[in-house]
């Protein structure tokens, strides 16, 4: 079955640095690569996401890269701020009994230095 | 409008108790997925229900059961609870089901003792 992998689990920035976490998949049929924002005490938040057609897609500050070839994606923050502290989750569609799911990376815990 | 809203936010059982969790999705969703989440594991997919049928499992052992209502709400039980059972229960509802546009509830913490 699908297995997605995420690194680093932790990973500490200065505001106003750049942060990137990366994600590797193993099933080749996977087509769509969500990214999610967690944090305290709330429900995973979707923040951007990219369908296998489609190599970089950005919104404001935040840009999603995918390497089909690879197997791997990678979610880049640009100019980060104290709000960007949280845990971050990538994820990547399996199909199970002919339906399809989403299979989480372990997550990234994010904070961002003032 | 309303967002994905599940019920209770937390509850603590005690071991061999049994407990039902509430998820109410967006309205128009018609399909409700349920992940459990812990420190160790991350997000472990449970079930996911469309049009009251379930039509996905995880690996879960049968004391982890769900149920889906013709409003699309939709409840899922844990029997026989153990202490490997205190997690973040997440729901989570589609449109039309499949991966696309997943909105989580916030979350039913359980802890078992």
């Amino acid at each position: 079955g699908e297995n997605v992998e995420q690194h680093p689990s932790t990973l500490s920035v200065q505001e106003g640095d750049s942060a990137v976490i990366k994600c590797t998949y193993s099933d080749s049929a996977s087509n769509y690569f969500p990214w999610y924002k967690q944090e305290l005490g709330k429900g995973p938040q979707l923040i951007i996401d990219i369908r296998s057609n489609v190599g970089e897609k950005k919104d404001q500050r935040i840009a999603v890269t995918l390497n089909k070839t690879a197997k791997h994606f990678s979610l880049h923050i640009t100019e980060t701020q104290p709000e960007d502290s949280a845990v971050y989750f990538c994820a990547a569609t399996a199909v199970i009994q002919g339906a399809q799911k989403l299979v989480f990376g372990q997550g990234t815990r994010l904070t961002i230095n003032p | 409008k309303a967002g994905v809203t599940q019920t209770p936010r937390y509850l603590i059982k005690t071991r061999g108790q049994q407990v039902t969790l509430s998820c109410s999705p967006i309205s128009g969703h018609r399909s409700v997925s349920w992940y459990q989440q812990t420190p160790g594991q991350g997000l472990q997919f449970l079930f996911e229900y469309f049009s009251e049928t379930q039509r996905n499992k995880g690996n879960f052992p049968g004391r982890f059961s769900g149920r889906q209502f013709s409003n699309s709400r939709s409840e899922m039980n844990v029997s026989t609870l153990e202490l490997g059972d205190s997690a973040l229960y997440l729901c989570a509802s589609t449109p039309r089901g499949g991966s696309y546009g997943y909105t989580f509830g916030s979350g039913t913490r359980l802890t078992v003792v």
